[in-house]
């Protein structure tokens, strides 16, 4: 079955420790990219990747990091969270940029 | 900034009668629209997709609407049924083919179905 997995789905953790939010696609997408839904805010990106090796900044990637070592691969990972990063995490894949995006099922975070 | 919007946060609709969903978009060179439908508890779903040389794209009980001149799109579901209550969003990706693919979502309108 095609499929974006993530883990945790589930995540409490307190300011300052850090941690990774994994992400894997089985499709051989080459674009993969991590978004935050906050209320009242919308799905907003804060990083993609068009392949291997390949990651840039979207539009809120303060306080978070990512690396693409692997096609499949593409883990988020926050150094030192903030209790602003409290939010809904989906990580999403496509076959290229600009084409639909199969989405995970979400990682809630809460950072306290 | 430009962005991505919509006109109604919320619709209520009777189970059986038809859904429409509207969305704002400002920025001109988009060409590239998507809607998703976001479940509770799980990650935006697409449904449907439109290139900005269409204005109507049909699939299955769902029918996009594209008016580039007033920069306006729409998200019309026949025959609404109680599955199809969720949060939809339009995702808009401007100047496609040239861009770093990014997604620029709505708010989101959320659609409860009555039966």
């Amino acid at each position: 079955e095609a499929q974006v997995t993530q883990n945790p789905r589930y995540l409490i953790t307190v300011t300052g420790k850090k941690l990774t939010v994994t992400c894997s696609q089985n499709m051989n997408h080459e674009y993969m990219s991590w978004y935050r839904q906050d209320p009242g805010l919308g799905l907003r990106q804060i990083y993609y990747s068009m392949n291997v090796e390949v990651t840039d900044k979207g539009d809120v990637p303060e306080g978070y990091k990512v690396s693409r070592k692997e096609k499949r691969n593409f883990p988020l990972i926050l150094e030192s969270p903030s209790p602003n990063q409290t939010s809904l995490y989906f990580c999403a894949s496509s076959f290229y940029p600009g084409t639909e995006a199969f989405f995970g099922q979400g990682t809630r975070l809460t950072v306290v | 900034g430009e962005s991505v919007g919509l006109h109604l946060p919320t619709l209520s609709v009777q189970e059986g009668d038809n859904s429409i969903i509207n969305c704002a978009y400002s920025n001109s060179a988009s060409d590239y629209f998507i809607w998703y439908k976001q479940e509770s508890g799980k990650g935006p779903q697409f449904i449907i997709d439109i290139r900005s040389n269409m204005d109507k794209r049909q699939g299955q009980r769902v029918t996009v609407l594209l008016n580039k001149t007033v920069k306006h799109l729409s998200l019309q579901i026949a025959a609404t049924q109680p599955g199809d209550s969720a949060v939809y969003f339009c995702a808009e990706i401007p100047n496609y083919g040239g861009s770093q693919g990014n997604l620029i979502f709505g708010k989101g309108t959320k659609l409860s179905v009555k039966p």
